[in-house]
């Protein structure tokens, strides 16, 4: 099966700097790989995804980029604000269901004020 | 429009008790999925509803765990006899496509933590 692996597990980081986390994921048949963010008592959120077809994804502040063949994902965002503090999960999928979504381990992210 | 809910929040029991973790899933969700995180671990998939059957329930860990969706609305977990492995974040999540990868539209709970003595 698929096996992903994330880091780093905690990252801190002055506002304003950028934050990159990065995930390698195992199955080269994997096609979509969506990233969540899990705040404070809340529920992972999908904040940005990225299909194999695509190597680079940009929303706002937050981007994705893909390397399919050294299997390398990564969340880039810029110019960090305390509210970005959060733990992140990625994660990877044939696309053939939530079922066959296969998570990274997070990085809890604090931004520093 | 109310998000998918989950309760509790937050149970302890000692090691060979029961524990009942429910979900609600958003209105109108037939796909319901019941996840698991244990402690600084990955967030694994444990089971997948649609309606009332299970459609997939190949990452439950063991026969200590029983899930039921009766109606097709909300959703229970059991486990029975809990075991000290059993403690981590219970998540729920539902979405109203079969694949709901291909939209983004899978909703997940706040999630149930479970710490077992």
């Amino acid at each position: 099966g698929e096996n992903v692996e994330q880091h780093p597990s905690t990252l801190s980081v002055q506002e304003g700097d950028s934050a990159v986390i990065k995930c390698t994921y195992s199955d080269s048949a994997s096609n979509y790989f969506p990233w969540y963010k899990q705040e404070l008592g809340k529920g992972p959120q999908l904040i940005i995804d990225i299909r194999s077809n695509v190597g680079e994804k940009k929303d706002q502040r937050i981007a994705v980029t893909l390397n399919k063949t050294a299997k390398h994902f990564s969340l880039h965002i810029t110019e960090t604000q305390p509210e970005d503090s959060a733990v992140y999960f990625c994660a990877a999928s044939r696309e053939t269901g939530a079922n066959n979504l296969f998570f990274g381990t997070g990085t809890r992210l604090t931004v520093i004020p | 429009e109310a998000g998918v809910t989950q309760f509790p929040s937050h149970s302890v029991i000692e090691k060979g008790q029961t524990v009942t973790l429910r979900c609600d899933p958003i209105s109108g969700h037939d796909n319901l999925y019941w996840y698991r995180r244990v402690m600084g671990k990955e967030i694994k998939f444990l089971l997948h509803f649609v309606k009332e059957s299970k459609q997939d329930e190949s990452g439950m860990p063991n026969n200590r765990f029983l899930a039921e969706r009766t109606g097709g609305t909300y959703s229970t977990l059991k486990v029975q006899p809990a075991e000290l492995e059993d403690s981590g974040v219970y998540f729920c999540a539902s979405s109203q496509r079969l694949t709901p990868t291909l939209t983004g539209e899978l909703f997940f709970g706040e999630g149930s933590r479970l710490t077992v003595l």
